[in-house]
């Protein structure tokens, strides 16, 4: 079957650093993405990785390693905006995104 | 980058009554669009692919007379809710796939149901 596998809940400090951890299971595979959501809005797209390594985006990266069904988004200098459920989706045979039920990052001063 | 948008952003109305969303590609041609539904605190959960011009294709669990599904261009979908219960109440998001880049999706920003 297909499912992914991200911690629930995360909780860091302003001006840190944090990881959020993504495991996925698909039916082939197209890239994976890592959205933003907060309460009560649709996803935003924050980052694609479809070959293994760390893409860069500002304060936000993410790494994928494809061998190992694994994937990272890294947030650096955390600022309280940042507070928001961050969705890891892979994509799969069908280009077809498959979704968690996402982590719930809470940002305390 | 690619803009969708979707009407109306919050409708509250009468159990029985049907109610209409409305999905648009503002700046590209998006051939396949997909309704979602997400209940608070869960994951979003795919209802529907619509492709332009050919009948949805439905979701396990997802009754296709409830969930009308209508993609009569490349710019247009709508999703009816018919005969909508308190149980519909939900966040309906869609989201669009342009005929130039497959892999990508935009999403709008959601639709706010609320059944009385």
């Amino acid at each position: 079957g297909q499912n992914i596998d991200q911690p629930t809940e995360m909780t860091a400090t302003e001006g840190a650093i944090v990881q959020i951890n993504c495991t996925y299971q698909t039916s082939g595979f197209n890239g994976l993405f890592w959205y933003q959501q907060h309460a009560g809005e649709a996803p935003t797209f924050l980052s694609y990785n479809v070959l293994d390594g760390l893409e860069e985006k500002g304060r936000f990266s993410s790494f994928l390693s494809r061998s190992k069904g694994y994937s990272y988004l890294l947030l650096k200098e955390l600022q309280m905006k940042d507070s928001a459920s961050y969705l890891c989706a892979p994509m799969d045979s069908n280009y077809q995104l498959i979704w968690g039920a996402g982590t719930k990052l809470i940002i305390k001063p | 980058g690619a803009v969708v948008s979707q009407h109306p952003s919050r409708v509250i109305c009468k159990s029985g009554t049907s109610v209409k969303i409305e999905c648009r590609s503002l700046d590209f041609q998006a051939t396949t669009m997909f309704w979602y539904r997400q209940f608070p605190k869960q994951s979003l959960m795919l209802m529907a692919t619509s492709n332009e011009g050919s009948k949805a294709t439905y979701e396990q669990g997802v009754e296709k007379d409830k969930f009308l599904i209508n993609h009569a261009s490349l710019t247009l979908s709508t999703l009816t809710v018919t005969s909508a219960h308190p149980e519909d109440s939900s966040f309906y998001i869609c989201s669009a796939r342009s005929q130039q880049d497959y892999n990508e999706q935009f999403f709008g920003p959601g639709t706010r149901l609320t059944v009385l």
